[in-house]
Order: structure tokens, then sequence, then C-alpha cells
């Protein structure tokens, strides 16, 4: 099976503009959860998604949104950029019943100027 | 606020000798669980424990779990150069909301040297 896949791989962005970012799981998966890292903060959970509904958020603001669509893929838009928004964004799904194992895509790699 | 913390931060050891993580966590768990992660790549899973276990094998890994002290620890044996990565713990407790989400620690930074 192909892994999981994020596009795009690397985005640069300025400050005030909005970008949204996606992940294709693994065929046969449901759950998709997003996280950023940052060398100061870590690993930061962002959101999972089911069947095309949020099932759990982390303590981001508003500007971080998500959505999964019918096939499973899923999206995350961050509106307004800040600088401390560029990251490495994160996608990772999860067959269902599977004790929560996460498979990890590439990444993207935002900077925002 | 992380749920694990490793231990150490940062470890640099030869090849051939056996690397040491270890992780604390705070609350109860459902299961915990070992992601390695090369420079700037995705996290790949490395081994699963249940909470009702305290031991667990797979080739050159051995993690333990002391759920008593809420902590565990992860052993590489026979390390190569490949295995210069960072190494994160995580802890699922899925089961209070009935939702998946992990929590990950902050790492250790393992360097082989040749």
């Amino acid at each position: 099976k192909a892994g999981v896949t994020q596009t795009p791989r690397y985005l640069i962005k300025t400050r005030g503009q909005q970008v949204t970012l996606s992940c294709s799981p693994i065929s046969g998966h449901r759950s998709v959860s997003w996280y950023q890292q940052t060398p100061g903060q870590g690993l930061q959970f962002l959101f999972e998604y089911f069947s095309e509904t949020q099932r759990n958020k982390g303590n981001f603001p508003g500007r971080f949104s998500g959505r999964q669509f019918s096939n499973s893929r899923s999206e995350m838009n961050v509106s307004t950029l800040e600088l401390g928004d560029s990251a490495l964004y994160l996608c990772a799904s999860t067959l269902t019943g599977a004790e929560n194992t996460q498979y990890f895509g590439p990444g993207t790699r935002l900077t925002v100027l | 606020s992380q749920q694990g913390e490793e231990d150490p931060q940062a470890l640099s050891i030869q090849e051939g000798e056996n690397a040491t993580m270890n992780c604390s966590y705070k609350t109860s768990i459902n299961n915990l669980q070992w992601y390695r992660q090369n420079s700037g790549r995705g996290l790949v899973h490395l081994i699963l424990i249940r909470s009702n276990e305290r031991e667990k094998h797979s080739g050159r890994l051995r993690v333990t779990l002391d759920t008593s002290k809420k902590s565990s620890s992860l052993l590489i044996t026979a390390s190569r150069a490949a295995d210069t990565a960072s190494y994160f713990c995580a802890t699922d407790r899925s089961w209070i909301q009935g939702a998946q989400k992990l929590v990950f620690g902050q790492g250790t930074r393992l360097t082989i040297n040749p």
C-alpha cells in the first residue's frame, strides 16, 4: 500500500496570508490527525478527523482549521499567518481499531516570512 | 502541556554500544508507543506496549513499561549509524474521550558515532 502523502512538501508564505495543506491517508484508514512540530514546542496535536467529522482538537487558535472528505483525504487551513506558524506540519493516519498506531506522512515544511 | 518527558534530551554513543532512552508521563494511559524521526521527516512507528504489559521486544529494540512509576524505557542494542535519529515516546489516552489522540514527548536526539 502507498504510504501517507502530503502536499506540498515545502511552502513559503508571508504574514497575513493563508495556506492550505493536503494529506492523503493510507488506503482504508479513516482517521487522520494533524500535528505541528517546532523546535521550541515539539510535536503538538492540532486535530483529528474521522468519517468527515472532527473528533478531537488540540489547543490551537481558531485560525487553524481542517476538514476531511468522503474519501478520507484531509486538508488543514491556516488563516492570517503569523511568523510563529513556521513549522513542520505532519499528518498521520490510523486504521480504526489498531490501537491508535499512527502512520505519518513526510510533512509539509511551512516558512512564514 | 506534554504528557511524556524523555530523558536524556540528547545522547551520543559509539557504534556497537547500547542506547537507552527513558520516558516519564503523568496520567493513566491505554498504551505507550515509541517513534523514530530522521531529520526533518515524518515519524516512523517502532513499537507499542500496552498498559498491562511490562516488556516487549522487536529486533534490536526492547521496551519496558512501569505503570506504577509512570515510566518507560527504550533500549537499542548494538547501535548502528543508521539509528541516528530523534526518538519520541507517545502516550495514548484515547479511552478518555473516545477519540484517538497521541501525546508526544519532546524527544531524545540520538547520535551514533562511527
